[in-house]
């Protein structure tokens, strides 16, 4: 299976602050990777597809970019509501998470 | 409105059964793929297995692989997930998941996830 590598594991930040999470893949995924958010307590929650695809009714401030192995997601300016751990998934084959980063308030 | 609502969920013995259901309502179900997730309290997020939209695709995690019996009823609008020969290792909240594809080859992508059914595998 293809195993997924999420980059911090954690990260403190700030109310308006920018904040990049990358995941990488153990093997090309071409653009087949999705991100989630997950509030405590809550079902995790699309936020982006194929790579760069927004979810509808999601923010503008997120965005999502990469193809081959590397990925990111940015936040562009981190709001109160944003305090959660982020996933990225591969749907290339066997569908796979990563283990999730933890934003956590600074 | 999308509603996806896991039950079945218990403190059972190792080695012994459980059955998951998950009711769907707010979307032509036969239409999808459906999956079940599950991710220990405090950790992350593992597949564990999903169908297609009329059951001819199946495939499982390595790990209840030969244990763990996934199905639909496209009548009555549910997804289960027979659990067998249970292990500690099983523990998790157990979310069931609707793909935006009818089926389970590359692209599985969850776009509505229940709120989850806890089960714990303990002596």
């Amino acid at each position: 299976d293809i195993q997924m590598t999420q980059s911090p594991s954690s990260l403190s930040a700030s109310v308006g602050d920018r904040v990049t999470i990358t995941c990488r893949a153990s093997q090309t995924i071409t653009y087949y990777l999705n991100w989630y958010q997950q509030k405590s307590g809550e079902a995790p929650k699309l936020l982006v597809y194929s790579a760069s695809t927004l979810q509808s009714g999601v923010p503008s401030r997120f965005s999502g970019s990469g193809s081959g192995t590397d990925f990111t997601l940015t936040i562009s300016s981190l709001e109160p509501e944003d305090f959660a751990t982020y996933y990225c998934q591969q749907s290339y084959t066997r569908t796979t998470f990563g283990q999730g980063t933890k934003v956590e308030i600074k | 409105e999308v509603q996806l609502v896991e039950s079945g969920g218990d403190l059972v013995q190792p080695g012994r059964s459980l059955r998951l259901s998950c009711a769907i309502s707010g979307f032509p179900f036969n239409d999808h793929a459906m999956h079940w997730i599950r991710q220990v309290p405090g950790k992350g997020l593992e597949w564990v297995s999903g169908i297609s939209w009329n059951s001819g695709q199946i495939d499982y995690v390595d790990s209840v692989k030969g244990r763990f019996i996934i199905s639909r009823d496209n009548g009555k609008k549910s997804l289960y997930l027979q659990m067998n020969s249970l292990r500690i290792e099983d523990t998790a909240l157990y979310y069931c998941a609707k793909d935006i594809s009818p089926v389970i080859t590359h692209g599985a992508l969850f776009d509505y996830w229940g709120q989850g059914t806890l089960v714990t595998v303990s002596s």
